[in-house]
């Protein structure tokens, strides 16, 4: 049973456009929520996360959106650029401290054409 | 910046045979986790430690594999023996205050 779903393996954007990835879970302990970026042969890249208490972070060209009562958030990347593509990962906590287990999202592979 | 290190990056091992990873976790971090990332999935946790002690090793498969942390720094899983279902990547990672997780490089390991 997948606790955190991304439903869309792969995601093509034109350069300077708008990236949007979307992340489904479905466990409702869920509190805190990130995104990691992960190129091949190398471990994954903390990017932004947000707190259930919050419906938006931003960072840069990135912002999460939450929506709770959806359990949906979205990653979204503007504008787009070539070495934006990489596998952005999904993932979820249900507590803090020491039991801050994460669980992960299969990925979405985005590629920017320039 | 302060890293995660890991080593060796690569392994190619034979079945049965013994393999060992090691994990440095950023400076000060409390909390050091392990992963086991297979092709095409996202990484799931194998064992997580607070300081020296296992806070979590529900998942790790403990008829062949272990985990210490004996000083509350550094790290090492083993597998003995290694099978060819544990081809995959091991990614080391660690948190100061249990939010964001920061990983290391990984040990890609090949049983063959």
């Amino acid at each position: 049973d997948q606790q955190v779903k991304q439903n869309s393996p792969s995601l093509s954007v034109q350069e300077g456009r708008i990236s949007i990835l979307n992340c489904d879970y479905t466990n409702s302990m869920f509190d805190y929520f990130l995104w990691y970026k992960k190129y091949p042969a190398e471990g994954p890249t903390f990017l932004i996360s947000i707190s259930s208490i919050k419906d938006k972070n931003e960072d840069g060209r990135f912002t999460v959106f939450l929506n709770k009562s959806a359990k949906h958030l979205s990653l979204h990347i503007v504008p787009s650029q070539p070495g934006d593509s990489a596998v952005y990962f999904c993932a979820a906590s249900g507590e803090t401290g020491a039991n801050s287990k994460l669980t992960f999202g299969k990925g979405i592979t985005l590629s920017v054409r320039p | 910046e302060a890293e995660v290190a890991q080593s060796p990056r690569y392994k190619i091992t034979e079945k049965s045979q013994a393999v060992a990873f090691w994990c440095d976790p950023i400076s000060g971090h409390a909390t050091l986790y392990w992963y086991r990332q297979i092709l095409g999935q996202g990484p799931e946790l194998l064992v997580q430690f607070q300081d020296e002690s296992v806070v979590d090793d529900s998942q790790l498969p403990k008829d062949r594999f272990s985990a210490e942390r004996l000083k509350g720094v550094d790290s090492t899983l083993k597998i003995q023996p290694a099978e060819l279902g544990d081809s995959a990547m091991y990614l080391c990672a660690s948190s100061k205050d249990g939010y964001e997780q920061y990983f290391g490089p990984g040990t890609r390991l090949t049983v063959t």
